[in-house]
């Protein structure tokens, strides 16, 4: 099946800690895109890629960074500089001009 | 830069009922909308897009009218059933620029 997925659904985060998380699509697609979602609250863009080894900021960007060596992964480093990062994040991926597809979000607790 | 709202956070409609969901957006340079669907806990799914050059697109159940004189969208849900039950938001792109999001509105169906 072609699709989007994100692991692991759930994340636990010590403070001062570094997380990544997993972002894979096989719709060879070639823009990705990584959200973060508050209770409550819109979608906003941390970062995206719209072609390997190239990505750009986005909104929010601060605190995180991501890395595009392959076409289908698109892994996001949630770092100790992200003040608050406890949220949902999504990640999207679309052909150029077209409908984003998302994959099922993780959660990310810093306790 | 483009912006993209909503009118109303929650919306509770009677079962069997039509809802209608509103968005206004700011850029009037969008090529497209397009409206998601996200239950609790889930990524956000594509329901239905419309290109700038159209007013009203139908798709099975739902119907989306772009008025772009008042720079305005609405999602049209017919017959509203529990599975309906969810936040939706409208989205606004351009090229291959990411899409901008709204902030959602809650949809309650009462059975």
């Amino acid at each position: 099946d072609g699709g989007i997925t994100q692991s692991p659904k759930y994340l636990f985060r010590k403070e001062g800690q570094n997380v990544t998380l997993s972002c894979e699509q096989n719709l060879n697609h070639d823009a990705m895109y990584w959200y973060r979602q508050d209770p409550g609250q819109g979608l906003r863009l941390i970062y995206y890629s719209q072609i390997v080894n190239d990505f750009q900021k986005g909104d929010i960007a601060e605190g995180y960074s991501v890395s595009r060596e392959k076409k289908e992964s698109f892994p996001l480093t949630v770092t100790s500089a992200q003040k608050n990062p406890t949220a949902f994040y999504l990640c999207a991926s679309s052909n150029r001009g077209d409908e984003q597809f998302f994959g099922p979000g993780t959660r990310l607790t810093v306790l | 830069g483009e912006s993209v709202g909503l009118h109303l956070p929650t919306l509770s409609v009677q079962e069997g009922d039509n809802s209608i969901i509103n968005c206004a957006y700011s850029n009037s340079a969008s090529d497209y909308f397009i409206w998601y669907k996200q239950e609790s806990g889930k990524g956000p799914q594509f329901i239905i897009d419309i290109r700038s050059n159209m007013d009203k697109r139908q798709g099975q159940r739902v119907t989306v009218l772009l008025n772009k004189t008042v720079k305005h969208l609405s999602l049209q849900i017919a017959a509203t059933q529990p599975g309906d039950s969810a936040v939706y938001f409208c989205a606004g792109g351009r090229g291959n620029t990411p899409l901008v999001f709204g902030k959602g509105t809650r949809l309650s169906v009462i059975a």
